[in-house]
């Protein structure tokens, strides 16, 4: 299958201290890509939807201010969450679509992110 | 929008047994992923089935998209096969993959 990589795994910051997460596609070129918050024992919760070159389209609920999203190229998409609080503290995952419309999804190890 | 529902919510099985997970989602798809997600958060893809009968190994997945369900099979359980499991539909019109509520899955040894 397509290989996502994400990065950091791990990042604990201050609050108030903005954090930047990346997602590549190592294999492929994804036109799309999806970020994606988890809380414990909880589901994935879509955030945006990021498109190269053109600006990310936001879940209903999600501030786009806070939750910073550029594709700036065919194999990069990245996630700056702003002026981080620790109620941002969460489990980013990134996913990248195969191809166009209804293509399979590969995700990302994702990121855990504490704002202390 | 969309709504996803997975059954059962929790289950603990003994090593060996058999077991079947529900996804019932309440509109149109286009398309439907199975995912088991690792303790350490990884997401594995199992299946990619918009419709139709696949199986790999012990694991096989049946998607009845006219009558909005889908159905993975884990047979012969093993300790590895614990986590969670996720179904995720994308709906013609946005492409957007939206997730179940996941099932909890405990393979004792």
């Amino acid at each position: 299958g397509a290989v996502v990589s994400q990065h950091p795994s791990r990042v604990i910051c201050k609050s108030g201290t903005s954090v930047k997460i990346e997602c590549r596609s190592l294999d492929f070129q994804a036109t799309t890509m999806f970020w994606y918050r988890q809380f414990p024992k909880q589901s994935l919760m879509l955030m945006a939807t990021s498109n190269e070159g053109s600006k990310a389209t936001y879940e209903q609920g999600v501030e786009k201010d806070k939750f910073l999203i550029n594709h700036a190229s065919l194999t990069l998409s990245t996630l700056t969450v702003t002026s981080a609080h620790p109620e941002d503290s969460s489990f980013y995952i990134c996913s990248a679509r195969v191809g166009l419309a209804a293509g399979e999804l590969f995700f990302g190890e994702g990121s855990r992110l504490t704002v202390l | 929008g969309i709504q996803v529902e997975q059954s059962p919510p929790d289950l603990i099985l003994q090593e060996g047994a058999n077991s079947t997970l529900r996804c019932n989602f309440s509109d149109s798809v286009n398309n439907l992923q199975w995912f088991h997600q690792n303790p350490w958060g990884q997401l594995i893809n199992l299946f990619y089935i918009p419709s139709g009968t696949k199986q790999n190994g012990r694991l096989s997945a049946t998607t009845v998209a006219t009558e909005r369900y889908s159905l993975l099979y884990i047979s012969s359980s093993q300790t590895t096969d614990s986590g969670v499991y996720f179904c995720a539909v994308s709906t013609s019109g946005t492409y957007k993959y939206i997730f179940g509520t996941g099932t909890r899955l405990k393979v004792l040894a």
